[in-house]
């Protein structure tokens, strides 16, 4: 149980132009989801909480209107980066809580804007 | 700022020994805390969570927490050569939102 899947694994994309990440939870219902970002040799650290049916929460410092999220489903949360530039290129993971606390993480996306 | 730190290593532990990791938090206000695993290049795998003072074990591994002196820590038995990779501590901080605030994690290395 608790499988949380993530697609694309890897895209490379244009300077100025959009990129959406899905993340999908595959064998539970997942009313949370959460999106991070991982810079080489740094840990994760937290986006946004994205809720079923509600505005995300953002972190502070992150654009809204840069990383937009909407998770329409119960299953499924999107990850759309606007206008990415190089500085965006990083390794984006999603999660899904499951049961009280715990999370689950996607395998990531690796964006790499050119 | 709400934050966990790791000692960031490399921790090199013999085969068949116990490796011990270990992660303080300075948010009092937490009550959960996770382990996980992560291979390089690779998403984050949870291994433990606790949310009550103590010890509690699961296989090879034990997670200790201490919340009056803020410290949580991973013991892992028997240690294999597969164990190698970097661990993360990460916490639920206080108030109410239930995003993790990661260490900046403990690349452990178990010499065959």
């Amino acid at each position: 149980g608790a499988v949380v899947s993530q697609h694309p694994s890897w895209v490379i994309c244009k300077s100025g132009t959009s990129v959406k990440i899905e993340c999908r939870s595959l064998d539970f219902q997942a009313t949370t989801m959460f999106w991070y970002r991982q810079f080489p040799k740094q840990s994760l650290m937290l986006m946004a909480t994205s809720n079923e049916g509600s505005k995300a929460t953002y972190e502070q410092g992150v654009e809204k209107d840069k990383f937009l999220i909407n998770h329409a489903s119960l299953t499924l949360s999107t990850l759309t980066v606007t206008s990415a530039h190089p500085e965006d290129s990083s390794f984006y993971i999603c999660s899904a809580r499951w049961r009280t606390y715990e999370q689950y993480f996607g395998p990531g996306t690796r964006l790499t804007v050119t | 700022q709400k934050e966990v730190e790791q000692n960031s290593g490399p921790l090199s532990v013999p085969e068949g020994a116990i490796a011990s990791l270990n992660c303080t938090y300075s948010d009092r206000g937490s009550q959960s805390f996770f382990w996980y695993r992560q291979y390089s290049g690779k998403s984050p795998e949870l291994i433990m969570f606790i949310y009550s003072n103590g010890d509690k074990e699961d296989g090879r591994f034990t997670a200790q927490l201490n919340k009056a002196s803020q410290y949580v820590s991973l013991l892992i038995r028997d240690s294999q050569p597969s164990d190698s990779a970097t661990y993360l501590c990460a916490v639920i901080p206080g108030g109410g939102a239930d995003g993790l605030t990661f260490g900046k994690g403990t690349h452990l290395i178990i010499q065959p």
